[in-house]
């Protein structure tokens, strides 16, 4: 398995409130992403990082922003959290990336989001 | 953009039973990715089909591409209740991986 965490893995938050997910990596690959899941949709994603300090938009970014400043670690932050962002969010790591043929994404476990 | 069908949206089978999923995509596919999604849980990658006719296999699940590469199939021999999850084929068109909603299998023991 591939080694990726995610943390918190549950998390219940108020309207307009900041929240900042992690995911670790322990892999050393170059690419890390954040989905989105909500039911009735597939995975959706929010952004992407191909290298440190390297990040760009995926197509549900409203609202979140990102940071990567190691290359184990890649932040989600939501600035001020809305309840239209109640959903499960996954964290996946790849070796190669988007535009140099993309490889197999590994998914860490997920953390659940509420926001009351 | 891609368009991908995958079939059947839900199956229910008995402990023991094979069975089939397929996926039909508008566009000849780079690469094909099958994973599967426990309740609750993250998604693991199963298999990884690039060339047209390849097949692969691990332990009860095999995985094949057509030559054309714009159709895969799942098939699950002897089915088992740690089967049970979602199953996802996932297209990679060379510049991104889009997510379905998937099948869903229901096994009864």
């Amino acid at each position: 398995d591939a080694g990726i965490t995610q943390s918190p893995r549950h998390k219940v938050t108020e309207t307009g409130t900041p929240v900042t997910l992690r995911c670790h990596q322990t892999e050393n690959h170059r690419y890390m992403y954040w989905y989105r899941q909500d039911p009735g949709h597939g995975l959706r994603l929010i952004h992407y990082s191909y290298g440190v300090k390297d990040t760009d938009k995926g197509e549900v970014s409203d609202g979140y922003s990102v940071s990567r400043s190691k290359t184990e670690d890649f932040l989600l932050t939501l600035e001020s959290a809305t309840s239209s962002q109640t959903s499960v969010y996954f964290c996946a790591i790849s070796e190669r990336g988007r535009g140099g043929g993309t490889d197999t994404q590994y998914f860490g476990p997920g953390t659940r989001l509420t926001v009351l | 953009s891609q368009e991908l069908e995958q079939s059947p949206q839900s199956l229910i089978v008995q402990e023991g039973k094979n069975l089939t999923i397929n996926c039909t995509s508008s566009k000849t596919l780079y690469g094909l990715y099958w994973y599967k999604q426990k309740y609750g849980e993250g998604l693991i990658f199963l298999m990884m089909l690039q060339k047209g006719g390849e097949e692969k296999s691990h332990e009860k699940i095999t995985a094949k591409l057509d030559e054309k590469k714009q159709q895969s199939s799942l098939h699950i021999t002897a089915s088992q209740p740690s089967h049970a999850g979602i199953y996802l084929c996932v297209p990679n068109t060379g510049n991104q991986f889009y997510f379905g909603t998937g099948t869903s299998l229901t096994v009864i023991p």
